[in-house]
């Protein structure tokens, strides 16, 4: 059975770095094909991708958002780390990390996700 | 790399069946044969219901079913139930480096 759990602080001040963890059990990111991927969602409003890394430690991010994103992972703790940097209040969100397999190209299963706020 | 468009709602009857709609482009839904669909109920963590535009994860029941013309695919839920009644989104891959794109959800009301 393959389960996911983010986790972070819940407030950060406007100009800081967020980093969050996915602590994930049930596969290995050494499996070839597998991946963790980063999706977030602020209240009341959609989904939206943040970025993914692939067992061969391929990196992925969201056009928009990848100057400000770099994910990364240790295998030896079944953890993925991402870090968001100069935090506004837009980014206010509840993010979550899920399991990806290259080819199958979909979420499944996803973390309970866990809400960010950003406020001074 | 817009969102894909979905209507923000739609509503039935139990036992009535509804399809949602999920429009893309031709860099994403009318490019690859691999749009997903996830439901989401309050409070909770999305749950993929539909891959690869019609396949359905084991454990999701047969009444839901997904196609896709050119740069629109669809969810229809048959035989609504009022468990049903959640968030839905839809998300396609759209290439190597934008990888995925997620719609703007649909609100599915049982009346």
């Amino acid at each position: 059975q393959i389960t996911l759990k983010e986790s972070g602080p819940t407030l950060v001040k406007p100009t800081q770095t967020l980093t969050l963890t996915c602590t994930f059990s049930g596969f290995s990111l050494t499996t070839s094909a597998v991946g963790v991927g980063w999706i977030r969602q602020p209240p009341g409003k959609a989904l939206e991708w943040l970025a993914l890394i692939y067992w061969d430690d391929d990196k992925r991010y969201s056009p928009s958002l990848k100057s400000r994103l770099t994910i990364t992972k240790d295998t030896s703790k079944n953890q993925v780390v991402l870090t968001m940097t100069n935090m506004d209040p837009v980014d206010t969100a509840t993010y979550y990390c899920a399991h990806w397999v290259l080819g199958a190209t979909n979420f499944d299963p996803w973390g309970q996700g866990t809400l960010v706020t950003v406020s001074s | 790399q817009s969102a894909l468009t979905q209507p923000a709602s739609v509503s039935g009857s139990p036992g009535q069946s509804i399809t949602i709609s999920c429009t893309g482009t031709s860099s994403d839904v009318g490019s690859y044969n691999l749009v997903s669909w996830y439901q989401q109920h309050p409070g909770k963590a999305p749950k993929l219901m539909i891959y690869e535009v019609s396949k359905r994860p084991s454990g999701v029941s047969n009444r839901f079913s997904g196609s896709k013309s050119g740069n629109t695919a669809s969810l229809t839920i048959s035989g609504l139930q009022a468990e049903d009644e959640a968030d839905y989104y839809c998300c396609s891959y759209a290439g190597i480096s934008a990888l995925v794109v997620f719609g703007g959800g649909t609100k599915l009301t049982v009346l």
